[in-house]
């Protein structure tokens, strides 16, 4: 059974810290691994990372693929209060499997 | 351009009773997916609609169907609620050429 795994579950960081979230998987059939953020209620897409150690960079948000660990990382600098959310890792197998997310919330 | 809508946006069922949950795909994509996020866990993928078709299912029961029409909207059906049934219900769509899922607004389902 496909299995992916995120951690910590959750984290409270000042403003201007930095943040790093875990993801690990084990999948039968990897296509890709995306990260969504979620707020309220439709996750966003933020990152879609197919090839190992290529990152993918977005402002003050940034992640990175190893295939050979079977995991990735998400990097938050500089936080702010609008980065609390839930953080969603997926593998996609020809289907999104997700991990349990990890709460973030950033205090002023 | 519209993103994936879905309705209604909140649902309140009884147990037994049966539920239509409806999603309109992103502009130019022709594959549904739908998804259930309980409380505090991932969503978890119910089944994928391509070509009116059901491609690939999750580990659901049978109380769990859906339909593809052919504008590519879906629709997502449940029987015989329960009150483990009770979670938000997400839509995701994407295409065949650019496979990065954007999901709805979801719809939340209680059922007493």
């Amino acid at each position: 059974e496909d299995k992916v795994v995120q951690s910590p579950l959750s984290l409270v960081v000042h403003e201007g810290d930095t943040v790093t979230l875990n993801c690990s998987y084990e999948v039968t059939n990897f296509r890709s691994l995306l990260w969504y953020k979620q707020e309220k209620k439709a996750p966003t897409f933020l990152f879609m990372l197919t090839s190992s150690g290529i990152e993918k960079k977005s402002g003050r948000l940034s992640s990175i693929l190893d295939k050979k660990e079977l995991s990735s990382i998400l990097n938050i600098t500089a936080t702010q209060t609008g980065d609390s959310a839930i953080y969603l890792c997926a593998v996609d197998d020809y289907k999104l499997s997700f991990g349990a997310g990890t709460t973030v919330t950033v205090r002023a | 351009d519209a993103g994936v809508t879905q309705s209604p946006t909140h649902l309140i069922k009884t147990r037994g009773q049966q539920v239509t949950l409806r999603c309109s795909p992103k502009s130019g994509h022709d594959t549904v997916s739908w998804y259930q996020q309980a409380l505090g866990q991932g969503p978890q993928f119910i089944f994928q609609y391509y070509e009116e078709e059901e491609r690939q299912r999750g580990n659901f029961p049978d109380r769990f169907s859906g339909h593809q029409f052919p504008n590519y909207s879906s629709e997502l059906n449940v029987n015989a609620l329960l009150l483990g049934d009770s979670a938000l219900y997400l839509c995701a769509s994407s295409s065949d050429l650019q496979e990065t899922q954007y999901f709805g607004p979801g719809t939340r389902l209680l059922v007493l």
